[in-house]
């Protein structure tokens, strides 16, 4: 069936390091959306793509579209303590219901 | 305005007892999704409300799993005989219309323990 991997499933940076997920979907995607989690919280959303090979950023984020649509990721220059919590990815299972990834948890050393 | 609201945020019940989760969707949005998130997994998805249409139970774990939304609005989630593998976070969230292009509202979500 239609799967969505995600990785790595945890990511340990220095604040200031870069980090990056990754998501790969089994079929062509129409779109893909991203949503972070913080600790006890619940999910967020921060964007949707939809074009191939789309790039867009929000200040320190920037998230891509491959150029097949079957693949995304999720780039943050320069990590502050704000960015701590799980970011998923999230496409279409049909015409309303959505596919989601395990997540990556970005985790800040101390 | 206001976001989904969801109650209670958290809940102790003994095994075998039923419980009633309730979630109030973003004014104005008719598609309504339940969601359960075991500690650290990601989301599962359980049923799928779209206006007054028959709801999509295809996520649901088992039948002692019901939901309904009733006036197009309001939802609650039963679970019945509680197990303790029923343990976990339970997220409520709504979209303005059908179609997977439109951004999920979630809920603070209902905290789950089965004892």
């Amino acid at each position: 069936g239609q799967q969505v991997m995600q990785i790595p499933q945890y990511q340990h940076v220095q604040e200031g390091e870069d980090f990056t997920t990754y998501c790969n979907s089994s079929t062509t995607l129409s779109n893909i959306q991203w949503y972070k989690q913080r600790p006890g919280g619940h999910p967020v959303f921060l964007i949707q793509l939809v074009k191939s090979g789309e790039v867009k950023k929000q200040k320190r984020l920037t998230f891509q579209f491959g150029e097949a649509k079957k693949n995304s990721s999720l780039h943050i220059t320069a990590t502050q303590t704000t960015d701590v919590g799980t970011y998923f990815c999230a496409g279409p299972k049909s015409n309303y219901q959505l596919i989601w990834g395990a997540g990556t948890k970005l985790i800040i050393k101390p | 305005g206001a976001g989904v609201s969801q109650s209670p945020s958290n809940k102790v019940t003994e095994k075998g007892k039923d419980v009633e989760l309730r979630c109030d969707p973003i004014s104005g949005h008719t598609a309504l999704y339940w969601y359960r998130q075991s500690l650290g997994q990601g989301l599962e998805f359980l049923i799928y409300f779209q206006g007054n249409s028959a709801p999509d139970k295809s996520g649901l774990p088992s039948d002692r799993f019901s939901a309904e939304r009733t006036g197009g609005s309001v939802s609650t989630l039963t679970i019945q005989r509680t197990q303790q593998e029923d343990s976990a976070v339970y997220l409520c969230a709504s979209s303005l219309a059908q179609g997977s292009r439109y951004e999920q509202y979630f809920g603070p979500g209902t905290r789950l323990t089965v004892t």
